[in-house]
């Protein structure tokens, strides 16, 4: 069975204390791997789509990166406004584009 | 560039009723998903429509059923809402293929079943 798992399921940080998001993924026929942000109450927003292992994305303070098991999802020096879940999800090789999702990390940064 | 809307935002069911949730895709888009969202838990894939036909199904019972229509938005009807249904239900949009673009979510329907 196709299963994603995020860990830690909760993270709290200090302002400016770097750390990592973990997603592993275990599926048959990787096609992409997708990472959301998602602010109480509202749909996820789309951060980044890796596609192969070894690629890495950036974009302001986060940084995606990807092995053939597993992504993670760096923040550098966070702020405050990074305080949200952050969802994983892959897509398989097939004829549509089915996300499936891992559960999510809950990222607090305090002030 | 209109993003991707839902209605109602918000919705109170007894058991048994029906409802539908109503979604505008993000213009340009031409596939529409649904995903069901508990609480604490990751959306869960329901359908997706493609060229007004379902291009794909999760797990979910066929009380779940949807349209796309010629203008690609999308309604999402279940027949007897059950108390395990309470959650966010989510719209997203894209355009394939490619089939790995990323979706574009809505806000969601918060749906609650008493």
């Amino acid at each position: 069975e196709d299963q994603v798992t995020q860990s830690p399921e909760a993270l709290r940080l200090q302002e400016g204390e770097s750390s990592s998001l973990n997603c592993s993924y275990t599926v048959s026929g990787l096609r992409g791997l997708f990472w959301y942000r998602q602010d109480p109450g509202k749909g996820p927003e789309f951060l980044f789509t890796l596609y192969s292992a070894g690629e890495e994305k950036e974009k302001e303070r986060l940084k995606a990166t990807l092995t053939k098991k597993e992504s993670f999802l760096h923040i550098t020096a966070p702020k405050p406004e990074d305080s949200a879940t952050y969802l994983c999800a892959v897509t398989l090789t097939g004829a549509n584009s089915k996300l499936t999702f891992g559960k999510g990390i809950t990222l607090s940064v305090r002030p | 560039e209109t993003g991707v809307t839902q209605s109602p935002t918000h919705l109170i069911k007894t058991r048994g009723q029906q409802v539908t949730l109503r979604c505008s895709s993000q213009s340009g888009h031409n596939t529409v998903s649904w995903y069901q969202q508990a609480l604490g838990q990751g959306p869960q894939f329901i359908f997706q429509y493609y060229r007004e036909e379902e291009n794909g199904r999760g797990n979910f019972p066929p009380r779940f059923s949807g349209l796309q229509f010629p203008n690609y938005s999308s309604e999402l009807n279940v027949n007897a809402w059950e108390l395990d249904d309470s959650a966010l239900y989510l719209c997203a949009s894209s355009y394939v293929p490619p089939y790995n673009s990323p979706l574009h979510f809505g806000n969601g329907t918060r749906l609650t079943v008493t």
